[in-house]
């Protein structure tokens, strides 16, 4: 059964540095999603990206972020001059449509931020 | 602006026994609303979706869910629970456009042998 995978399934980092998270998505999903949970807290969307472009961002997804698909496979979120409140589980997810379709998730990445 | 409250964050259950787990949502329109489940180092997965079909939504492994308007509810049940379902349980509602889902707190459910 086709699945979306993330990678790397915990990054470690320094305070500044900038990281990049990646994603494979399901091959055949035109829509992509980026979500993070704070420990204790609800998992929050960041940005969903269709086409090549961004379709819609939340409140949290500043200039500090970007995301990109660089190869066709690929989904990235980068964080540039990481805080220590970045520090969260990202998740990835993709689906076949937008409009109340089903979004399939990756097992995320675990980002801490020293 | 649309939001989800999962009612307890822990539900420990005996196994063979019901299972319910409890999710009130807030919604400016006719929603979706989706549960997902998420085993330890895994990703989420879905267990059901309310799209506006039959207020009544069976899932994989025995789950089901009911829309009901009247009580801005669509509670999680398992008639008995397995071992197997020890998990975190998220509820989630959708925005009109289906762009953004916004997830509840989760619960985490723990079956007792």
């Amino acid at each position: 059964e086709p699945e979306v995978t993330q990678t790397p399934s915990h990054q470690v980092t320094q305070m500044g540095q900038e990281v990049i998270l990646r994603c494979v998505p399901i091959s055949n999903h035109l829509y992509f999603y980026w979500y993070r949970q704070i420990l204790g807290q609800k998992v929050e969307f960041l940005v969903s990206f269709y086409n090549n472009e961004i379709s819609e961002k939340s409140e949290i997804f500043d200039d500090q972020f970007s995301v990109e698909r660089p190869d066709g496979s690929n989904f990235t979120l980068k964080i540039r001059s990481t805080k220590l409140e970045d520090s969260a589980m990202y998740f990835c997810a993709s689906s076949v449509r937008e409009g109340r379709g089903e979004q399939f998730f990756g097992p995320g990445t675990r980002l801490t931020v020293l | 602006a649309q939001s989800v409250t999962q009612l307890d964050s822990h539900v420990s259950v005996s196994e063979g026994t019901p299972v319910l787990l409890r999710c009130n949502y807030s919604s400016s329109y006719s929603p979706s609303l989706f549960w997902y489940v998420q085993h330890p180092n895994k990703g989420l997965q879905l267990l059901l979706k309310y799209t506006s079909a039959a207020t009544l939504v069976k899932g994989i492994n025995g789950f089901e869910a009911e829309f009901k308007k009247s009580e801005t509810s669509f509670h999680l049940t398992k008639p008995s629970a397995h071992m197997s379902d020890a998990a975190e349980y998220f509820c989630v509602v959708s925005d009109i456009a289906g762009n953004q889902f916004y997830f509840g707190t989760g619960t985490s459910l723990t079956v007792i042998p």
